[in-house]
């Protein structure tokens, strides 16, 4: 049962421009969100974080749009450097849990072409 | 380097042979987990340590996989009688637990570079 989903495994963006990557989740006690970035043969890179009592965290080229009543978030990177090219993971954790654990979304394959 | 490592960072081996796996932290953080990763899927939960305490196993760690952490330093994973199927790379993540004026805050894993595991 995917509890996070990513519904695009691939994006393909011009270099300068914006690249959108969104996430959808099911479970209604996650209440706080992570990106990550994933380079083959590397561990996965935390980007950013949100908090479910806001709606926007930015961080440089990165912003993250939390929408609850959707239970949709999404990562913008403006503008895209070819660098950028990785695979996302958008990942959640559930409220009230003293735990921890992350749930992870499959990943989006983002190629920012110049 | 303050990073999470993880040793080592390849594996090849044959069916049936047990496999051990290390990861040390970030050095003041006391909560470690291990996820395992397989092509196309994102990192799933396995087990997590806070300090020296195993306090939750997921239902994918099966009685041929165990994990300790015996001084709340490095980890240890080892898979008994390897079968294709473990085939994945096995990630460990850190964190720090902490309370922030009452409150417990919102804390960040950074995981490692991970070992890939072939089973053949």
């Amino acid at each position: 049962d995917q509890q996070v989903k990513q519904n695009s495994p691939s994006l393909s963006v011009q270099e300068g421009r914006i690249s959108i990557l969104n996430c959808d989740y099911t479970n209604s006690m996650f209440d706080y969100f992570l990106w990550y970035k994933k380079y083959p043969a590397e561990g996965p890179t935390f980007l950013i974080s949100i908090s479910s009592i806001k709606d926007k965290n930015e961080d440089g080229r990165f912003t993250v749009f939390l929408n609850k009543s959707a239970k949709h978030l999404s990562l913008h990177i403006v503008p895209s450097q070819p660098g950028d090219s990785a695979v996302y993971f958008c990942a959640a954790k559930s409220r009230g849990s003293t735990l921890g654990r992350l749930y992870f979304g499959r990943g989006t394959q983002l190629t920012v072409w110049p | 380097d303050t990073g999470v490592s993880q040793n080592p960072r390849h594996k090849i081996t044959k069916r049936g042979q047990n496999v051990t796996f290390r990861c040390d932290p970030i050095s003041e953080h006391n909560r470690l987990y291990w996820y395992r990763q397989t092509l196309g899927q994102g990192p799933e939960f396995l087990t997590y340590f806070q300090n020296e305490a195993q306090l939750e196993k997921s239902r994918l760690l099966s009685d041929r996989f165990s994990a300790e952490r015996p001084k709340g330093s490095f980890s240890t994973l080892e898979i008994q009688r390897t079968e294709q199927g473990d085939s994945a790379m096995y990630l460990c993540a850190s964190s720090l637990r902490g309370i922030l004026a009452g409150v417990t805050y919102q804390e960040t894993q950074y995981f490692g570079p991970g070992t890939r595991l072939l089973v053949l």
